[in-house]
């Protein structure tokens, strides 16, 4: 099945830099890479999302890439905010026997320090 | 259009109780997820059910937990005998039918306390 490996699982920022979290996955019939943010005691909530037909995407602050050949995606969050503090996770879904199976990656607890 | 509803948002229970967990959810969906989360750790996925079909249960334990989803009514999570172990936050998640892959909405959980 499907494996998905999140890096680092703790990043700490100053606030308006710059932070990157790194994901692999090891199905190549993959075709959808959603990034969910989790606020403490919250949802996991959609962020952004990129096809496997689209090499980059992105949405103001936040900006996803994806690598097929070589299996890897990442999350970039540009001038960083308190509020962006959050538990983010990547995930990779592939289309099995008819339904989307997801996989997440194991979390990255992100701190920006004001 | 109501969110994905889950209750009870906190429940808890002495060891060797049942727990019963419901989900449902957002209107037009009918392919229902359940996740498991432990305290700071990440999602595992448990099962996954359209309307009263179970089509992928491979991430539950075989013991002490099924899950429904009836033609009528909510998505149930059950847990019979509950352990420590099973204090977590369970996350129900919902996606409609017609979309190939696509995005998750989830609830905002259940947090089970077992004592």
């Amino acid at each position: 099945g499907e494996n998905v490996e999140q890096h680092p699982s703790t990043l700490s920022v100053q606030e308006g830099d710059s932070a990157v979290i790194k994901c692999t996955y090891s199905d190549s019939a993959s075709n959808y890479f959603p990034w969910y943010k989790q606020e403490l005691g919250k949802r996991p909530q959609l962020i952004i999302d990129i096809r496997s037909n689209v090499g980059e995407k992105k949405d103001q602050r936040i900006a996803v890439t994806l690598n097929k050949t070589a299996k890897h995606f990442s999350l970039h969050i540009t001038e960083t905010q308190p509020e962006d503090s959050a538990v983010y996770f990547c995930a990779a879904t592939l289309n099995s026997g008819g339904y989307q199976k997801v996989t997440f990656g194991t979390g990255t607890k992100l701190q920006v320090i004001p | 259009n109501a969110g994905v509803m889950q209750n009870p948002r906190h429940l808890v229970r002495r060891r060797g109780q049942e727990a019963r967990l419901r989900c449902s959810p957002m209107k037009g969906h009918s392919h229902v997820y359940w996740y498991r989360q432990l305290p700071e750790e990440g999602l595992k996925f448990m099962v996954y059910l359209q309307k009263e079909n179970i089509i992928d249960e491979s991430g539950m334990p075989k013991e002490r937990f099924s899950a429904e989803f009836p033609k009528e009514g909510p998505s149930i999570l059950r847990i019979q005998q509950v352990v420590r172990g099973d204090s977590a936050a369970y996350f129900c998640a919902s996606s409609p039918v017609f979309r190939d892959t696509g995005e998750l909405f989830f609830g905002e959980g259940s947090r089970l306390t077992v004592l």
